[in-house]
């Protein structure tokens, strides 16, 4: 069955840090890639997404993330975090193709916490 | 725009009781779902439809129903609650891209936290 993994399940950092959660999924074929966040206490918001074109997507807030198809990763990068980044992350992937429904396929998620 | 929108946002219910979380969504989505977050397990998918008229189950339907009658509502009614399914449920809609079919793309609504006792 088709997953999606997170590596990194709690994260601490310091304001000013650099951020990288990794996201590997499996699957073979063609693939839309999301980070979602979720600060406390509120709803999923997507953060970025990629479907095609540039593999290096730009989303809010100063947050980024890089398709490496020939290693089904899809890793967030931050150059330097605020305290106003402590949420959950969540990578998802749609697996594209004939029997698309659009279901998408969560990992665990990433908590990170930044510290002031 | 109101988006996605969820009813309750809290309820507590006892050990056999049944209920309906609602869902309603104004920007003419076909794909409508039902997630469940539980904590150290991400998100996971417990029924969704593609259009009016058609449900299909996700990876964990046991215990609930859906019904799709109009293209806005997409009820999830509990049949007889367990303490399992204490939970924090979120409904998703998603649109087709031209070309694309469905791309995923899921505007969530603010979520419904559920506990059973």
């Amino acid at each position: 069955a088709q997953s999606v993994s997170q590596h990194n399940h709690h994260v601490i950092l310091s304001e000013a840090a650099s951020l990288e959660l990794g996201c590997n999924y499996s699957y073979g074929g063609t693939v839309n890639l999301f980070w979602y966040v979720q600060y406390p206490g509120q709803h999923l918001q997507l953060l970025l997404k990629y479907f095609s074109g540039d593999p290096l997507v730009k989303g809010i807030k100063g947050f980024e993330a890089e398709f490496i198809k020939s290693k089904f990763s899809f890793n967030l990068r931050k150059p330097s975090v605020q305290w106003s980044d402590t949420a959950e992350y969540f990578c998802a992937v749609n697996l594209v193709g004939s029997s698309n429904t659009g279901k998408l396929i969560f990992g665990q998620g990433t908590t990170l916490q930044v510290k002031p | 725009n109101a988006g996605v929108t969820q009813t309750p946002k809290f309820q507590v219910l006892k050990t056999g009781q049944s209920m309906t979380l609602q869902c309603a969504q104004d920007m003419n989505h076909e794909y409508m779902s039902w997630y469940r977050q539980d904590p150290g397990m991400g998100l996971r998918l417990i029924h969704y439809s593609v259009g009016a008229g058609i449900t299909d189950q996700g990876e964990v339907p046991n215990g609930y129903n859906v019904s799709r009658s109009t293209t806005e509502d997409f009820p999830l009614r509990l049949l007889s609650a367990a303490p399992s399914q204490t939970s924090v449920y979120f409904c998703a809609s998603s649109y087709y891209h031209p070309g694309q079919g469905n791309t995923g793309e899921l505007f969530f609504g603010e979520g419904s936290r559920l506990t059973v006792l």
